[in-house]
């Protein structure tokens, strides 16, 4: 069975940083692209970065370019978000997503349950 | 970015009734459309990709159709768990973009 879980989130001030985990088990990880979508009720779901299998490939949406950073670590079954200089509007619940390839393109195929990050002084 | 556009925001429907969402992008996506069902409390849920495919262990009362710009999904016969939040992606291009949602409410 598929299962994503992630962690990591928590209040955190403006400015500050924060580094969310996704750990992922019953697929074999390291052939699958990953990606980080969060969740408000305001602005709803928004896409924010996918990493390939071997990392070469992260691109990330404008609201977080040079502020978050995706990695991942095949080894360990994991993927990570780097969140640097953090705002108020960044709060949101934060999801992993995994990419599933189809006919030269992906979607996600499975989702974590999410983890809540609040940025509040 | 590509806009996804759906509708409606919220629906009220009763246990039986079948059930369309509509979708619509800003411009032409081909057929690379996903849907995606989503309870309180939970990540979201795979339905439907590839505008039509149906996700391995989903329903067949789910069902998905539309190319170029405009996308259904539809729910043949409402059954109580289906009561929740539905969603469209597209994932033609980044930014990948999602529809606002329709929640879907018992009447």
């Amino acid at each position: 069975e598929v299962q994503l879980v992630e962690s990591g989130g928590g209040l955190v001030q403006p400015g500050g940083s924060l580094r969310l985990s996704c750990a992922a088990s019953g697929f074999t990880f390291s052939t699958f692209g990953m990606n980080w979508v969060r969740q408000t009720p305001g602005k709803g779901l928004e896409w924010l970065s996918f990493i390939s299998s071997n990392s070469a490939s992260t691109p990330y949406a404008d609201s977080v370019n040079g502020r978050f950073t995706i990695s991942r670590d095949n080894a360990k079954n994991s993927l990570y978000l780097q969140m640097n200089s953090l705002r108020d509007e960044d709060t949101a619940v934060y999801f992993c997503a995994r990419s599933r390839y189809y006919n030269g393109w992906y979607y996600f195929d499975y989702w974590g349950q999410g983890t809540l990050v609040t940025v509040s002084s | 970015d590509i806009q996804m556009t759906q509708s409606p925001s919220s629906l009220s429907a009763s246990v039986g009734d079948r059930v369309t969402i509509t979708c619509r992008a800003s411009q032409g996506i081909s057929s690379w459309v996903a849907w995606y069902q989503q309870k309180p409390g939970k990540g979201p849920k795979s339905l439907i990709y590839a505008a039509s495919s149906l996700q391995s262990g989903v329903p067949s009362r789910f069902s998905g159709s539309g190319s170029g710009t405009d996308f259904t999904l539809t729910i043949s016969s409402l059954q109580p768990e289906d009561f929740a939040t539905y969603y469209c992606q597209q994932y033609k291009s980044y930014p990948l973009t999602f529809g606002g949602g329709t929640k879907v409410e018992i009447k």
